[in-house]
């Protein structure tokens, strides 16, 4: 769908548990992010890799990691350490080459149980 | 690191009439200027974006200014109709596929 799948669509994850949420590309895109998007606060940056086997930290990257093994997948694991994490995850990938915009997958809407 | 405020949160106009929504930066460096429209319960599209070589850009009834001296860019949407309401995000970065930092985005309502 557009590109860009993300999976589930809905993760409720248990107080302790790590849970993994899936990100897949087939545009040939270089750069991939992860975004947490809550009410009234925008999209705020957790992750982003350039490269196959390279990845950055973004502003709240505290209680997440992630791995980039293929250029097509860029999976995000919340940790038992992220405090809060219920919100809608976004993951978007670009083009390396010269400044252009995003494509959005449909997010993964994370709810703490 | 780029900080980038949008203004105003909230905005209710009737069809037909012009939205205006206006972000500023921080970054002198940022060189890329994005915006997306997310419609309720959809992912963030981008609808225009500006590129600091560039003073205004538009696409039908869409418009981007960019100020460089003043750090500001505004998005302008004329003869609005109800299928503009969405929240609009604004965006800063740069150098190549730099990551972008958002603004908090502005809820767009129109009144048919």
């Amino acid at each position: 769908d557009g590109g860009i799948t993300q999976s589930p669509k809905y993760l409720f994850r248990k107080e302790g548990q790590n849970v993994t949420l899936s990100c897949e590309q087939n545009l040939n895109h270089d750069a991939m992010y992860w975004y947490r998007q809550d009410p009234g606060q925008g999209l705020r940056l957790i992750y982003y890799s350039q490269i196959v086997n390279d990845f950055q930290k973004g502003d709240i990257a505290e209680g997440y990691s992630v791995s980039r093994e293929k250029k097509e997948s860029f999976p995000l694991t919340v940790t038992s350490a992220q405090k809060n994490p219920t919100a809608f995850y976004l993951c978007a990938s670009s083009m390396v080459r010269g400044s252009v915009g995003y494509t959005f997958g449909s997010g993964t809407r994370l709810t703490v149980v | 690191g780029e900080n980038v405020e949008q203004h105003p949160s909230t905005l209710s106009v009737q069809e037909g009439d012009s939205a205006v929504i206006k972000c500023t930066y921080s970054d002198s460096a940022s060189n890329y200027f994005p915006w997306y429209k997310q419609e309720l319960g959809k992912r963030p599209q981008l609808i225009i974006d500006i590129r600091s070589n560039v003073g205004e850009k538009k696409d039908q009834r869409i418009a981007v200014t960019l100020n460089k001296t003043a750090k500001h860019f505004s998005l302008h949407i004329t003869e609005t109709q109800p299928e503009d309401s969405a929240v609009y995000f604004c965006a800063a970065s740069m150098g190549q596929a730099g990551k972008s930092t958002f603004g908090d985005g502005t809820t767009l309502t129109v009144k048919p």
